[in-house]
């Protein structure tokens, strides 16, 4: 099966620091990446998405960086604030394999007011 | 624009019994895919709904099946519950050229 992990379960930062979640994949084939935001209680909502044709992507608040060499996925959240205090997980998609997905057991972040 | 939407939020069922589990997909999407959340992980995708047809389908045994309605809205079947059946269920809706999947607020349930 494929294996999406993540390097940190927990991270915490302060209101208005950068955050950085981390996350690793092993299927080189993979082609299109989702970061999703799951607040508790509740079901994933979209954040930011990605095609391995590209390195970075840019959303609001949010950029998303993928180093293809070494897959690896990264989620910056700039000016972090308490709402977007959650888990996130990373989600890959094998090439060809429309809208299957695998995800990886996500980081918690806390937000330090 | 409503979004994916499910039916029930929760659920207590007891081992051995069956559930069905309901989805509505975002307007316009075609494609509905079914994940199973386990506390503390990140969802499993179970199946995949396209056309009435079952298009894909993870590492789940025949007591899971699903069943998609020509208005694209998706049932999710679950015989002989077992206790690690315990779970939060997720619907993901999307099309089924494109990528983009949106996730409902999943309906919680609970075995016993």
């Amino acid at each position: 099966g494929e294996s999406v992990g993540l390097h940190l379960p927990t991270l915490s930062v302060q209101e208005g620091d950068n955050s950085i979640i981390n996350c690793a994949y092993s299927n080189s084939a993979s082609d299109y990446f989702i970061w999703y935001k799951q607040e508790s209680g509740k079901g994933p909502q979209f954040i930011i998405d990605i095609r391995s044709n590209m390195d970075k992507r840019q959303g609001q608040r949010v950029t998303v960086l993928l180093n293809k060499t070494v897959k690896h996925l990264s989620l910056q959240i700039a000016a972090t604030q308490p709402g977007d205090s959650a888990v996130y997980f990373c989600a890959e998609n094998p090439r060809d394999n429309f809208n299957k997905f695998y995800f990886g057991s996500g980081t918690k972040l806390n937000v330090k007011p | 624009d409503a979004g994916v939407t499910q039916s029930p939020t929760h659920l207590i069922k007891t081992r051995g019994q069956q559930v069905t589990l309901r989805c509505s997909p975002k307007s316009g999407h075609d494609t509905v895919s079914w994940y199973q959340q386990a506390l503390g992980q990140g969802p499993q995708f179970i199946f995949q709904y396209y056309e009435e047809e079952e298009r894909q389908r993870g590492n789940f045994p025949d007591r899971f099946s699903g069943h998609q309605f020509p208005n694209y809205s998706s049932e999710l079947n679950v015989n002989a519950l077992l206790l690690g059946d315990s779970a939060l269920y997720l619907c993901a809706s999307s099309l089924y050229t494109g990528y983009e999947q949106y996730f409902g607020p999943g309906t919680r349930l609970t075995v016993t």
